[in-house]
């Protein structure tokens, strides 16, 4: 089974401290992606990277910046956090998806909660 | 865009008492839909991919099912233990790229009374 961790089930910071939060996958997989989950919004996409040191901006990477130096890893940055970035983050991996039979499915990590007061 | 709209919002099922969930999307070309479950707490699990209209795959008490406008959700006999929100999602073939993005509905919350 694909293995996703992130480093923190739970986080609480203070307004203007940067944030690192991490996530490692186990199963070679070339994307990675963070989301953030709230009520009545659903999954957004920030940031994802399709491979070692790339990375694309999702619908909502404002306040947000990312890093993949490893295959593995691929860490979301808060550079200056703020308390509209109150919310559960998700981080999720996927292999290449394959052309004939469509896109592979994101497999998730347990997610972290992030409290900024 | 791509848009995804799950129906009901909330669902409240006696156990055994089967009901259906729905999903429906807009898309420019599909290129896959996916289901997830998901435990309050923890993220989203994976359940099915659906690739063209017609298909179904089924897993214990879920069926999943596809046509060009929706997908549903079809729970028999559902149990206690069925309790979850139920994700589902949409990657477009737009741009050709493998690494699609994935457009979420806002889900629906199930719960099964024993």
């Amino acid at each position: 089974d694909v293995k996703v961790t992130q480093s923190s089930r739970y986080l609480v910071k203070r307004t203007g401290e940067k944030v690192f939060l991490e996530c490692v996958q186990d199963m070679d997989h070339e994307n990675m992606f963070w989301y953030r989950q709230d009520p009545g919004l659903g999954l957004r996409l920030i940031y994802f990277s399709y491979d070692v040191k790339m990375k694309e901006k999702g619908d909502i990477p404002e306040g947000y910046s990312v890093s993949r130096e490893k295959k593995e890893r691929f860490s979301l940055i808060l550079e200056s956090a703020s308390t509209n970035q109150t919310s559960m983050y998700l981080c999720a991996s996927r292999p290449l998806g394959t052309g004939v039979m469509g896109g592979a499915p994101l497999h998730f990590g347990n997610g972290t909660r992030l409290t900024v007061t | 865009e791509d848009q995804v709209t799950q129906s009901p919002e909330a669902l409240r099922l006696q156990e055994g008492e089967s009901s259906s969930l729905n999903c429906s999307y807009t898309v420019s070309g599909l290129r896959g839909l996916f289901w997830y479950r998901q435990d309050p707490g923890k993220g989203p699990e994976f359940l099915f991919t659906l690739y063209s209209a017609g298909e179904e795959k089924e897993k214990e008490r879920l069926k999943a099912t596809l046509t060009k406008k929706e997908s549903f959700l079809h729970i028999t006999a559902p149990k206690p233990e069925d309790s979850a929100t139920y994700l589902c999602a949409v990657q477009s073939n737009a741009g050709g790229t493998s690494y699609g993005k994935l457009t979420f509905g806002q889900g629906t919350i199930l719960t099964v009374h024993p």
